[in-house]
């Protein structure tokens, strides 16, 4: 089983949309959850993070953190063409290791 | 402020040879992770350092890559010998600590072509 799972894609989504992304992991122990986002050819770039249950805004995102069920997603509202990009989520463990999945692909359709 | 500085962005090698990746991490950073990442894939988990200590080098190839961050300079990814598999690209993060709620960040990694 993967550390952390992701959905690899791609998620494609009408300009303003909502698009909603998901990750499960596996270490019950982990306690730091983020998400980056990457454009291809480039590196990863830290959009949030999130350390408790509930919800989290951060202006068009929102990350959600459910640790009974070890799922944490990232909803983009009024997604923009820009936001197309890989998505990764990426949990510290038990270990304080930061593990990533594979990411997802977001494509925004203008 | 710099970022996280990684050099070089490109690196060509014959097989056979050595390569070395250096990461310089956010000023006040202690710790450093190495990824390695093929294209169209995720991030793959190397190694985690502290300076003058490897943490976890769970995600390291038995063989011919090493890694180290010492007490001064910058974190080095070494690999001898490569072969044209190693050829991907090269991603340092820096963090402040050890802490749950730290954040790492990126450098703008290195391109390792093998020929």
């Amino acid at each position: 089983q993967k550390e952390v799972e992701q959905n690899s894609g791609p998620l494609s989504v009408p300009e303003g949309a909502i698009a909603s992304l998901n990750c499960t992991y596996s270490d019950r122990g982990s306690q730091s959850f983020f998400w980056y986002r990457q454009y291809s050819g480039k590196s990863p770039e830290l959009i949030m993070f999130i350390y408790s249950n509930g919800d989290k805004e951060d202006g068009r995102f929102t990350a959600q953190l459910n640790k009974a069920s070890q799922y944490v997603s990232l909803l983009i509202r009024d997604s923009q063409p820009s936001d197309s990009a890989t998505y990764l989520c990426a949990v510290v463990d038990s270990s304080y290791k930061l593990i990533f999945g594979s990411g997802t692909r977001l494509l925004v359709r203008p | 402020n710099a970022g996280v500085m990684q050099n070089p962005r490109h690196l060509v090698r014959r097989r056979g040879q050595e390569a070395r990746l250096r990461c310089s991490p956010m000023k006040g950073h202690s710790h450093v992770y190495w990824y390695r990442q093929l294209p169209e894939e995720g991030l793959k988990f190397m190694v985690y350092l502290q300076k003058e200590n490897i943490i976890d080098e769970s995600g390291m190839p038995k063989e011919r890559f090493s890694a180290e961050f010492p007490k001064e300079g910058p974190s080095i990814l070494r690999i001898q010998q490569v072969v044209r598999g190693d050829s991907a690209a090269y991603f340092c993060a820096s963090s402040p600590g050890v802490y749950y709620d730290t954040e790492a960040f990126f450098g703008q990694g290195t391109r390792l072509t093998v020929v």
